[in-house]
C-alpha cells in the first residue's frame, strides 16, 4: 500500500460547485497533515494544515479522520483561480514531506 | 524578502556527465530538502539536512549527493547523470523546528539525453 493515496482525477466542474478530495494515509502513527497546492509548472505551496478539530479557511474545509486514516479537502463556491492539482501530504518520522501523487481540479467557466 | 532560489531553472546534459544543482535560501532556515517530482509518482524525497554539516539520505538518493557548507545553500550533485534522472527537482526549506512548514524553490527542470 502505498504511503499516501488520492484519486488522481481529473475533477472537472462549473464555477460555483463544492468539490471534495479524499486521500488515505498508511502510517498510523503520523502526526502531522497538510494540502499543498501545486499549479502547472510550479512549485508546490502550502494550502492548509489539516487538524484533527477539522479546520476551515474561507471556501476551503480540511478534515481528519484518524480511525480511517482519512484527510479530506472541501472547496466551497469554487473559482476559476482554483483550478490545480492538490496534493495530500503527511510528515513523515524524519521531518520530511510525503506526498501523494495529487489530485487535478479544472473549474470551468 | 526572504527566499528560496534554484539554479540553473532547465538543463540539458548527457548521459554520464557529472551536474551541480544549485539551491540557496535567505530564511536562515537549518532544515532543507531535495525532492525530484515525476509523472505517475509524486514529490519524492532525495537527500535532506537538519544544519552544517549534517546530510542525510532519502527514498530515492542512489546516484545522488549532497554537501551542506554553511546555513544557506544545499547543492545537489548527479555523479554521472543517467536518463532516469531526467526530472523536475525541487528544495525546500524549514525552520529549525521539524513540524514548520516547507518553503518550496521554483523548481529545476533536468534532461538527461
Amino acid at each position: 500500500r502505498k504511503e499516501v493515496e488520492q484519486d488522481p482525477g481529473p475533477f472537472n466542474v462549473p464555477e460555483g460547485a463544492t468539490v471534495a478530495f479524499n486521500c488515505t494515509y498508511s502510517n498510523s502513527a503520523s502526526q502531522s497533515f497538510f494540502w499543498y497546492r501545486q499549479d502547472c509548472r510550479k512549485e508546490p505551496k502550502l494550502l492548509m494544515s489539516v487538524y484533527s478539530s477539522g479546520n476551515e479557511d474561507g471556501r476551503f474545509t480540511a478534515q481528519l479522520n484518524r480511525a480511517s486514516q482519512y484527510i479530506s479537502l472541501l472547496i466551497r463556491d469554487s473559482k476559476l483561480s482554483d483550478s490545480a492539482t492538490y496534493l495530500c501530504v503527511v510528515r513523515g518520522s524524519q521531518g520530511n514531506l510525503i506526498f501523494g501523487k495529487g489530485t487535478k481540479l479544472s473549474v470551468k467557466p | 524578502d526572504a527566499e528560496i532560489t534554484q539554479s540553473p531553472r532547465h538543463k540539458i546534459t548527457e548521459t554520464g556527465r557529472q551536474v551541480t544543482l544549485a539551491c540557496h535560501q535567505t530564511w536562515n532556515h537549518n532544515n532543507m530538502f531535495w525532492y525530484r517530482q515525476d509523472l505517475g509518482h509524486g514529490l519524492r524525497l532525495i537527500h535532506y539536512s537538519y544544519g552544517v554539516q549534517d546530510t542525510n539520505k532519502g527514498e530515492v538518493s542512489d546516484g545522488y549527493s549532497v554537501s551542506r557548507s554553511n546555513t544557506e545553500d544545499l547543492p545537489l550533485t548527479l555523479e554521472s547523470a543517467a536518463s532516469s534522472q531526467t526530472s523536475v527537482y525541487f528544495c525546500a526549506s524549514s525552520g529549525t523546528n521539524r513540524d514548520n512548514e516547507q518553503f518550496f524553490g521554483p523548481g529545476t527542470r533536468l534532461t538527461v539525453l
